[in-house]
C-alpha cells in the first residue's frame, strides 16, 4: 500500500479537462514540495511537474500541478490521445530517518 | 546533460544477493546537494522507492526494506551500488536509479530516471 493515495483510474474525452488528486500526510506534504510523473508502459517514469506547480522545459502548459496542506493536484486540460498513461505523484517524507514516497499511481484512459 | 544507466544480472536465484550498479553523469555526486535514488517497480505495479545516498554519503532506506538493502558510492567512477540481500520473486521488479537533488531541509524527488533494468527472481 502507497504511502501517498491517488485514485486507481480516471478518464476523460479529447478536449476535456482531467484532474487526479493526491493526498499525504503532514509528515510527507508539510514543507515538501510535490512532483508529478508520466509513465507510458514500457519506459521509465517521465518528469511531469516539479516543486508543486513548476513545468520542465518542454513538457507542454496543457498540464498544470497545485497543493495545498496534506494534498496536491495535477491537471491535464485539453485532453488528447496521447496522455493516456499512467501518473505518480511523489515527494520526501520526513517521518523516521526520512525516505522517499510515491502514490500509488493513475492510469488515465482518454475515451 | 544528465544521463544515468543501470546495469546487474537480469535474472537471480531466491536467497541470493543482488548488486546493482547506476553510472551516471552529467553531474557529480560529491557536488553539494546531490543525490542518487534507487525505485523499482514489480510489472504492472506502482514505483516503490528503496534507497538513497548524498553527496556526503548520507543514506536513507524504505523503512520495510532497510535490514535487506546497502547503498554506496564511488565518487571517482560516478557510480552508485545498491545491494539486496536474500531475493524472493517478489522482489522481481524494473529497478531504476534516478537523481535527486537536497535543498535545505528537504530532499526532492528524482528530476533525472535512468532507463531501468529489468530483474526476475527465479530458480
Amino acid at each position: 500500500q502507497s504511502v501517498l493515495t491517488q485514485p486507481p483510474s480516471a478518464s476523460g474525452t479529447p478536449g476535456q479537462r482531467v484532474t487526479i488528486s493526491c493526498s499525504g500526510s503532514s509528515s510527507n506534504f508539510v514543507g515538501s514540495f510535490v512532483y508529478w510523473y508520466q509513465q507510458f508502459p514500457g519506459t521509465a517514469p517521465k518528469l511531469l511537474i516539479y516543486r508543486n506547480d513548476q513545468r520542465p522545459s518542454g513538457v507542454p502548459d496543457r498540464f498544470s500541478g497545485s497543493k495545498s496542506g496534506t494534498s496536491a493536484s495535477l491537471a491535464i486540460s485539453g485532453l488528447r490521445s496521447e496522455d493516456e498513461a499512467d501518473y505518480y505523484c511523489a515527494t520526501w517524507d520526513d517521518s523516521l530517518s526520512g525516505q522517499g514516497v510515491f502514490g500509488g499511481g493513475t492510469k488515465l484512459t482518454v475515451l | 546533460q544528465v544521463t544515468l544507466r543501470e546495469s546487474g544480472p537480469a535474472l537471480v536465484k531466491p536467497t541470493q544477493t543482488l548488486t546493482l550498479t547506476c553510472t551516471f553523469s552529467g553531474f557529480s555526486l560529491s557536488s553539494s546537494g546531490m543525490c542518487v535514488s534507487w525505485i523499482r517497480q514489480p510489472p504492472g505495479k506502482a514505483l516503490e522507492w528503496l534507497a538513497l545516498i548524498d553527496w556526503d554519503d548520507d543514506k536513507y532506506y524504505n523503512t520495510s526494506l532497510k535490514t535487506r538493502l546497502t547503498i554506496s558510492k564511488d565518487t571517482s567512477k560516478n557510480q552508485v551500488v545498491l545491494t539486496l540481500t536474500n531475493m524472493d520473486p517478489v522482489d522481481t521488479a524494473t529497478y531504476y536509479c534516478a537523481r535527486m537533488q537536497r535543498y535545505g531541509d528537504y530532499i526532492n524527488p528524482p528530476d533525472y530516471w535512468g532507463q531501468g533494468t529489468l530483474v526476475t527472481v527465479s530458480s
